[in-house]
């Protein structure tokens, strides 16, 4: 079993939809939670980043996690075409230095 | 501007033959990462390296070589023994696991 796991998709939504992107994960010891989001041939780039429980929020993106049930989610309101891309959940414990990534999930956003 | 190169963009390599992908950073990090990605697939970890003159393996280290001699540099070798070296290839590098990784744009090899 794969200490964090993700949905591959591929996920299509209508243009403006909310989505929900989830990763579980296995390690109670992870602290630090991100995701990255990556366009088709390209690095992935840093999207949010949380610590322990809770939400955290900027602009259309939510982060949330809990860590009773090792569950993390990723909310898009209001999603555009430009959202369509592979999104990737990563973790990370208190030791710090390696991330572990889940296997992303690929979203499309139809306009 | 701070960031990640890797070069080049695309590679193309013969069966048999070596070939080095390029990874510089002008972030000061001292972390440094080496992931391979399939199609459809998450990132696998080749290599990394948390400070100069020391590296370890990771998940599919076989086939593979680096060297860390400078800070900025983190040099990848595919070797003739990676019979399966056909992948997008992804450089990264961090101050400190905590607070992220920031990846290079990727290098696209090809085995022809």
């Amino acid at each position: 079993q794969k200490e964090v796991e993700q949905d591959p998709g591929p996920l299509s939504v209508p243009e403006g939809a909310i989505v929900s992107l989830n990763c579980t994960y296995s390690n109670s010891a992870f602290q630090y939670f991100m995701w990255y989001r990556q366009y088709s041939r390209k690095g992935p780039e840093l999207l949010m980043y949380t610590y322990s429980s809770g939400n955290k929020e900027d602009g259309r993106f939510t982060a949330q996690v809990d860590k009773s049930s090792k569950y993390i989610s990723l909310f898009i309101r209001d999603s555009q075409p430009s959202d369509s891309a592979t999104y990737l959940c990563a973790t990370s414990n208190n030791a710090g230095n390696m991330l572990t990534f889940g296997g992303g999930t690929r979203l499309m956003v139809k306009p | 501007d701070g960031g990640i190169t890797q070069s080049p963009k695309y590679l193309f390599r013969k069966e048999g033959q070596n070939v080095t992908l390029s990874c510089e950073q002008n972030l000061n990090h001292d972390a440094m990462y080496w992931y391979r990605q399939d199609p459809g697939q998450g990132l696998r970890l080749i290599y990394y390296s948390q400070i100069v003159n020391d590296f370890q393996k990771g998940d599919i280290a076989e086939g593979y070589s680096v060297s860390r001699e400078k800070k900025e540099s983190f040099p990848l070798t595919v070797t003739s023994a990676q019979k399966n070296p056909t992948a997008f290839y992804l450089c990264a590098s961090s101050i400190g696991g905590i607070y992220g990784y920031t990846f290079g744009s990727g290098t696209r090899l090809t085995v022809v």
